[in-house]
Order: C-alpha cells, then structure tokens, then sequence
C-alpha cells in the first residue's frame, strides 16, 4: 500500500538550533515528492519539488534532500518565523491517471 | 497570496444535504487538485482536473464530483453530506501539465462544518 511517513510528529527547538524532519514514502511510479509549510488556518505553501534520488534543493534556511526510499527537510539555524506544520506528499501513477499523498506534518516549535 | 481564490471560506450544512464549493485557479494554471484536510492531518487526495477531464482520483465515494471550466476555475460537489465530511477543503492550481504538481499553490481553503 502506498503510503507517505513523517517524523517526528512535533519538533521544538531553539532559535539557532539546526535539526531535520524526515518523510519516508513507499509507493510505486513515483513522479515526484514535494514539501510544504502549512501555517494555522491557510492553505499549505509550496516550498520544494524533488524528482529523483540525489536531488536536492535549497532555499533561505531550508535545503530538502532525496533519496529512494525517504526525503529530509534541514532547517538550518531556525527562527520563531520558521514555526509551521511541514508536510510532505508524493506524487505516483495510479489507474486511470495519477495520485497525490502527503504525510500527516511534521508541527515545528521555534522558541526565541 | 497564491493568486488561487476559495468561496466560500466557511459553511454549515445539515446531514444529507449537497454542497458546491469554488475555485479560481491562479493565471496561466492548467491543473487543479482538490483536497479533504481533517483537523490535525496531512490533505487527502480527493481528485485532479487537467484541461475539463478528470486526471486521478483518491479513495472518496463516487458521491464527490468535480467539474473543471474552459477558464480553468473548478468546482467540488459532495452529495449526501455526513457528519465525517466536515473538513478543509483545498484546492490547488498548477501548470506543471497532466499528472505534474510542479510548484502547485493552494488556496486559502473553505472550512465545511456537517451538523
């Protein structure tokens, strides 16, 4: 069964404090893996689309990373702003057409 | 802001009745997706439309339909609403072409409550 994974459920850390949050994925025909910020009450923010193993991307204090079997979103350095639910989705054939599923969101704390 | 407008923004519906909900994707998007977002967890995949046809969809019952527009706007109907449909709903336009999300944005989302 395809499926998507996030961990952990919740990260607090202080402002200046480097971590990663992790979304591993098992799915067939895999087309693409994206990541997003979803802030309180809003639709989620596209951050990053990653294609295929070895691929990473980077923007301001965020680089996301790839491989066959999982992603890892580093937060480098973080600030209160940087709190956000981060979610994952992958994008896979299906019949009839394609598919899209994201992980359940990494919620992340930054404390000043 | 995403240039990808939702109406309404909030709604209650009593049990069994329909609902239509809107979406304006953002200029130039060819695609849009719509989503099912319970409190606490990740969107669920309801459906895509690329160019007025239909491009996948999700486990939801055949009581979830969706239209697409020559304009690209969308539409999502739920039939015979129950309690547990009460959610998020989002949709998200993107012109990454059939099947592709490439930097797909999201509106603001249309909060549906079922009583």
């Amino acid at each position: 069964e395809d499926q998507v994974t996030q961990s952990p459920e919740a990260l607090r850390l202080q402002e200046g404090e480097s971590s990663s949050l992790n979304c591993s994925y098992t799915v067939s025909g895999l087309r693409g893996l994206f990541w997003y910020r979803q802030d309180p009450g809003k639709g989620p923010e596209f951050l990053f689309t990653l294609y295929s193993a070895g691929e990473e991307k980077e923007k301001e204090r965020l680089k996301a990373t790839l491989t066959k079997k999982e992603s890892f979103l580093h937060i480098t350095a973080p600030k209160p702003e940087d709190s956000a639910t981060y979610l994952c989705a992958v994008q896979a054939r299906d019949t009839g057409g394609f598919k899209t599923i994201f992980g359940a969101g990494t919620r992340l704390f930054v404390k000043a | 802001e995403t240039g990808v407008t939702q109406s309404p923004t909030h709604l209650i519906k009593t049990r069994g009745q329909q609902v239509t909900l809107r979406c304006s994707s953002q200029s130039g998007h060819n695609t849009v997706s719509w989503y099912q977002q319970a409190l606490g967890q990740g969107p669920q995949f309801i459906f895509q439309y690329y160019r007025e046809e239909e491009n996948g969809r999700g486990n939801f019952p055949p009581r979830f339909s969706g239209l697409q527009f020559p304009n690209y706007s969308s539409e999502l109907n739920v039939n015979a609403l129950e309690l547990d449909d009460s959610a998020l709903y989002l949709c998200a336009s993107s012109s990454g072409g059939r099947g592709h999300e490439d930097s797909a944005f999201f509106g603001q989302g249309t909060r549906l409550t079922v009583v």
